[in-house]
């Protein structure tokens, strides 16, 4: 049973326009929530992060969005630049210290067009 | 800061034969995780060391990995005997304290099982 769900296998955006990515969770113990970002041939690295007690969290062109009640989150990228072509992994844990534990979604792949 | 280093980056292999993963995580991070990332879908935790003690196995197939961080820094991961099943990434990751959720990844194993 998939804890958190990125339905959407894949996204293409035009550049210089905003990508909408979503993910969803059925884990209400979940208290922390990850963005990651994957290149080919590369490892995940982390791109920002939400605690349950905000509803929104940006850094720069990135800013993730919490609905705690509907158990959604979305990462918006604006503007989206064709370096932000990536799979985005949406990750969740119930807390943020010593003792976390990812939970991961399957990603989604972004593509960004000139 | 150097990342987390992972050898070997490819390695293809005979069914039943024996395999090793090697990761050197950032300085410091006294938490290593091992995940598994098979083909279309997110990372999945094998086992976590807080320093040399493995604190979570319970995804960990124990008929046949095994893994060590004897000092409590550099972990290996092995598979013996591996099965065409195995064929997936297999990618290390450490975290520092209280900040466990924010893991940091090295570029991952690719194994081949033939």
């Amino acid at each position: 049973d998939q804890q958190v769900k990125q339905n959407s296998p894949s996204l293409s955006v035009q550049e210089g326009r905003i990508s909408i990515l979503n993910c969803d969770y059925t884990n209400s113990m979940f208290d922390y929530f990850l963005w990651y970002k994957k290149y080919p041939a590369e490892g995940p690295t982390f791109l920002i992060s939400i605690s349950s007690i905000k509803d929104k969290n940006e850094d720069g062109r990135f800013t993730v969005f919490l609905n705690k009640s509907a158990k959604h989150l979305s990462l918006h990228i604006v503007p989206s630049q064709p370096g932000d072509s990536a799979v985005y992994f949406c990750a969740a844990s119930e807390n943020a210290g010593a003792n976390s534990k990812l939970t991961f979604g399957k990603g989604i792949t972004l593509s960004v067009r000139p | 800061e150097a990342g987390v280093v992972q050898s070997p980056r490819y390695k293809i292999i005979e069914k039943k034969q024996p395999v090793a993963f090697w990761c050197n995580p950032i300085s410091g991070h006294n938490t290593l995780y091992w995940y598994l990332q098979n083909l279309g879908q997110g990372p999945e935790l094998l086992i976590r060391y807080e320093n040399e003690e493995a604190v979570d196995d319970s995804q960990l197939p124990k008929d046949r990995f095994s893994a060590e961080r004897l000092k409590g820094v550099d972990s290996t991961l092995k598979i013996q005997p591996a099965e065409l099943g195995d064929s997936a990434v297999y990618l290390c990751a450490s975290s520092r304290g209280l900040a466990g959720a924010k893991q940091f990844f090295g570029p991952g194993t690719r194994l081949t099982v033939l």
